[in-house]
């Protein structure tokens, strides 16, 4: 079965740089969600988007922004770069509740997610 | 606000069975999931149990809920050692707009053979 794609699976980036993450989530599927999972720490929810409109913000820096396309797929920007953005960036997808029903909205998949590394 | 906690190390030997917790603090958790996560890898969702369930059963895993507590496990029977990873547990007040999830800090689970 068709999963969530992350590109690229690792990234490396000088400080001060910018950077595009790219997900295209499970096929159906019309919810998409960023979360940053740092090293040795639990994942944490960034943005989501429901329709290509934002429907959750997280702890999502003002240096970043995201958006969602009209083929569902979302890109997270990153800019002026920091070293502390060296993450584990994953990309998350559901239906949801309200579209697909309870029982169809609870199942989030998440991407392989990309690493990026800010030197 | 939300916060979910979980012990950081659980080993166990082959064969034996794995039972890992989770305590949540939110009462509008609708939603209440597993996630496995080996080294250098995604989350893989194992599986999930609403909130008017008590118990749910799929193959060796057992997921309990005791709502009154705020108390969620993950019983793994037969644990082996394919099974060591960081098991995140992560709930979510669900809208009709999608699950935000917040997660748990993780348990890392060993298997010795």
């Amino acid at each position: 079965a068709a999963g969530v794609i992350q590109s690229p699976r690792h990234l490396i980036k000088e400080k001060r740089e910018t950077a595009t993450l790219k997900c295209y989530p499970i096929p159906r599927h019309d919810t998409v969600y960023w979360y940053q999972q740092g090293p040795g720490q639990d994942p944490q929810f960034l943005i989501s988007f429901y329709e290509k409109m934002q429907s959750d913000k997280g702890s999502i820096p003002d240096r970043f922004s995201a958006q969602q396309f009209s083929d569902y797929h979302s890109e997270l920007n990153m800019s002026s770069l920091e070293l502390g953005d060296s993450a584990l960036y994953f990309c998350a997808s559901s239906l949801s509740p309200g579209t697909g029903g309870v029982l169809a909205g609870n199942t989030i998949y998440f991407g392989e997610g990309s690493w990026l590394t800010v030197v | 606000g939300e916060d979910v906690e979980q012990s950081l190390f659980l080993s166990v030997r082959e064969g034996d069975s794995s039972v890992i917790n989770c305590t949540y603090t939110d009462s509008s958790s609708t939603y209440l999931y597993w996630y496995k996560q080996e080294p250098g890898a995604g989350l893989q969702l194992l599986t999930y149990i609403f909130s008017n369930m008590d118990m749910k059963q799929d193959q060796r895993l057992t997921v309990l809920l005791n709502k009154k507590d705020k108390h969620l496990s993950l019983r793994i029977a037969d644990t082996q050692t394919g099974d060591s990873a960081i098991y995140f547990c992560a709930e979510s007040p669900s809208n009709n707009a999608g699950n935000m999830l917040t997660f748990g800090g993780g348990t890392r689970l060993m298997v010795k053979p």
